[in-house]
């Protein structure tokens, strides 16, 4: 079985900082992918940035970097220099090799302050 | 490429009434995934297929709910009778099958509402 875990339900973020989104995963498969999607107040589904369990380097995109932890099982994303249009659901979601289903976690709102 | 397809966007219908919704993936995927998005449940996955075959059915809420696919390019999701607990945004992704783990892209969604 594979489990997905977002502990933050929801948090704020003063324009131009950082902020990191927590997510931890559970998977007895060693082969695995990881991703992030946002999805602003509008609903579109929107990929950011993925994992894949065997990569050596942490992935980045642009202002995404995920920050991979694979012995703690946790694949935090961070977002730097905030923008308003970064207000959004964030979702981390797992694909394994064991049948390629795609899970998602229950997702961080964000709100970014002017 | 459009990108995948859903219709319709939005559905309202009467509790017991029939229900199917539509995607069209994009071409040459070979996953399509079902999803229901809820306040309560959040993201859910429903059903996926790989190559027109489903895999895993096990977030099919019951029988009432039921997916098929006949083709590469077109997909249903029927739901017989609906319920007012049915109301969500229910969305479509699909995936290419790729080297690792390529990632889903997802349709607009159809927001159902059922009276």
């Amino acid at each position: 079985a594979q489990k997905i875990t977002q502990t933050q339900p929801g948090m704020f973020v003063q324009e131009k900082e950082a902020v990191t989104l927590d997510c931890t995963y559970d998977t007895s498969d060693p082969s695995y992918g990881l991703f992030w999607y946002k999805q602003p107040s509008s609903g579109e589904m929107i990929f950011l940035i993925y994992q894949g369990s065997y990569d050596q380097q942490n992935a980045t995109e642009g202002r995404y970097s995920l920050n991979f932890q694979k012995a703690r099982k946790s694949a935090n994303l961070v977002i730097s220099a905030s923008q308003l249009g970064d207000s959004a659901m964030y979702f981390c979601a797992m694909r394994t090799a064991a049948g390629n289903k795609l899970t998602f976690g229950g997702g961080t709102r964000v709100l970014v302050k002017p | 490429d459009a990108g995948v397809i859903q219709s319709p966007r939005h559905e309202v219908t009467e509790m017991g009434q029939e229900v199917t919704l539509r995607c069209k993936p994009i071409s040459g995927h070979d996953y399509l995934f079902w999803y229901r998005q809820t306040m309560m449940r959040g993201l859910e996955l429903l059903i996926y297929f790989n190559n027109n075959v489903p895999i895993d059915d096990s977030g099919m809420p019951e029988d009432r709910f039921s997916a098929k696919m006949p083709n590469a390019s077109f997909s249903t999701l029927k739901i017989q009778p609906s319920e007012p607990r049915d109301s969500a945004v229910y969305f479509c992704a699909s995936s290419p099958q790729g080297q690792g783990f390529a990632e889903a892209f997802f349709g607009q969604g159809t927001r159902l509402t059922v009276v």
